[in-house]
């Protein structure tokens, strides 16, 4: 079975420090890598995704995340962050092929954003 | 466009109890998908559906827990008796597809907390 694992579980950054959030996963295969937000008292939503091309995606708000095969990694990235970034971030795996659509999360990192 | 639709939003009940969820998901998406998110995890897949078939219920704990998704639009999820580590959230999403890259959009959860 596959797994994701994401290093830090809580990260306290002041506003306009820079953001990685480092994510794992140890499916060898095909891989289609997402990164989704939950912002305070909202719902699960995408921020960005990688399943072909560029392995530099760029998503919504100036995130990026950079899918590197060779260390199994889809790391997130930010340059400067918000106060409004304050949320809880999941990153997700699915394989490729017939078992494309079922995702394994990781647990998630917590985002504080001091302003 | 109308999100993912759930229902109720919250349940409290006593173990040994039975319990049922309800997932509207967004008009025209084929696959459906049940997660179980407990306290400081990432989610974990239940049942995915596929309009009214069953595309992987692998992680599903078949002897409480139940769902059908009549007609290929609205689902249900039961568990039945209910035990005190089903306390947790439970996420429906839906998609367009199953093919690579398909975006899950994620509906409020129910919260679940079983005495």
């Amino acid at each position: 079975a596959q797994s994701v694992s994401q290093h830090n579980h809580h990260v306290i950054l002041s506003e306009a420090a820079s953001l990685e959030l480092g994510c794992n996963y140890s499916y060898g295969g095909t891989v289609n890598l997402f990164w989704y937000v939950q912002y305070p008292g909202q719902h699960l939503q995408l921020l960005l995704k990688y399943f072909s091309g560029d392995p530099l995606v760029k998503g919504i708000k100036g995130f990026e995340a950079e899918f590197i095969k060779s260390k199994f990694s889809f790391n997130l990235r930010k340059p400067s962050v918000q106060w409004s970034d304050t949320a809880e971030y999941f990153c997700a795996v699915n394989q490729g092929g017939t078992n494309a659509g079922k995702s394994t999360f990781g647990d998630g990192t917590t985002l504080t954003v001091k302003p | 466009e109308a999100g993912v639709a759930q229902s109720p939003r919250y349940k409290i009940i006593e173990k040994r109890q039975s319990v049922a969820f309800w997932c509207n998901p967004i008009s025209g998406h084929a696959t459906l998908y049940w997660y179980q998110q407990i306290l400081g995890q990432g989610p974990k897949l239940l049942i995915q559906f596929q309009n009214n078939g069953v595309v992987d219920d692998s992680q599903l704990p078949k002897d409480r827990f139940s769902a059908e998704r009549l007609k290929g639009v609205d689902s249900t999820l039961k568990i039945q008796p209910a035990k005190l580590e089903d306390s947790a959230v439970y996420l429906c999403a839906s998609s367009l597809g199953v093919g690579q890259g398909q975006t899950q959009y994620f509906g409020p959860g129910t919260r679940l907390l079983v005495l």
